[in-house]
């Protein structure tokens, strides 16, 4: 089936660092999403990208739709300690899917 | 964002006993959720895609029998795992996919079972 390739696994970083981390698929995705995970919760939303090429941000955290549709990047700039958690990248491929493939998930940890 | 509650957050129960679990979209119709299932340190696991008036689609490997999934109006679906023994404890999560406007789906908070 489809999978997700995430890196990196995991990030220990200093406070103020840039992070940065991607999904790659052997398989076209028409839309890519991006969530953060914390201890005992549910995946939160934090970006949605649905055209190849498309750049987006969301306060400090910034993701792409590689133009190929075949990769995605998150990008966290200045991390603060309330960014630890595990980030996952979704997507969903062709028109009238409905899963998401999910990524493995990059642990980010941060040093004060 | 839109908001997916998830209820109960965490439950106990005896082996042999079953359990319910309920998802509800508050603020928006949802005619697909997902149920998934976590393990420690893991990424998430799709169990089913439970469809609004409709039989769910259960992933290969996962008893539909065991995990009974009722999806009967737009802003709600339940998973009922039956007969629950300690393998069954897990982080069981829904998410709720929003019908109309942009392909974007949200979880709930999920929920922690332990079977004892």
């Amino acid at each position: 089936g489809q999978q997700l390739n995430q890196s990196p696994q995991s990030m220990f970083i200093q406070e103020g660092e840039d992070v940065s981390m991607n999904c790659t698929s052997s398989s076209i995705f028409n839309t890519w999403l991006w969530y953060k995970q914390e201890p005992g919760e549910g995946p939160v939303l934090l970006i949605a990208l649905y055209k190849a090429g498309e750049l987006t941000s969301n306060g400090r955290l910034t993701a792409q739709f590689g133009i190929t549709r075949k990769d995605s990047f998150l990008n966290i700039s200045a991390s603060i300690p309330s960014d630890v958690g595990i980030y996952f990248c979704a997507g969903r491929a062709g028109q009238g899917a409905q899963k998401l493939v999910f990524g493995q998930g990059t642990r980010l940890t941060i040093n004060p | 964002g839109a908001v997916v509650s998830q209820h109960p957050s965490r439950v106990i129960c005896k082996s042999g006993t079953s359990v319910k679990i309920e998802c509800r979209s508050l603020d928006f119709q949802a005619t697909t959720m997902f149920w998934y299932r976590q393990f420690p340190k893991k990424s998430l696991m799709l169990m089913a895609t439970s469809n609004e008036g409709s039989k769910a689609t259960y992933e290969q490997g996962v008893e539909k029998d065991k995990f009974l999934i009722n999806h009967a109006s737009l802003t709600l679906s339940t998973l009922t795992v039956t007969s629950a023994h300690p393998e069954d404890s897990s982080f069981y999560i829904c998410s709720a996919r929003l019908s109309q406007g942009l392909d974007i789906q949200y979880f709930g908070a999920g929920t922690r079972l332990s079977v004892l």
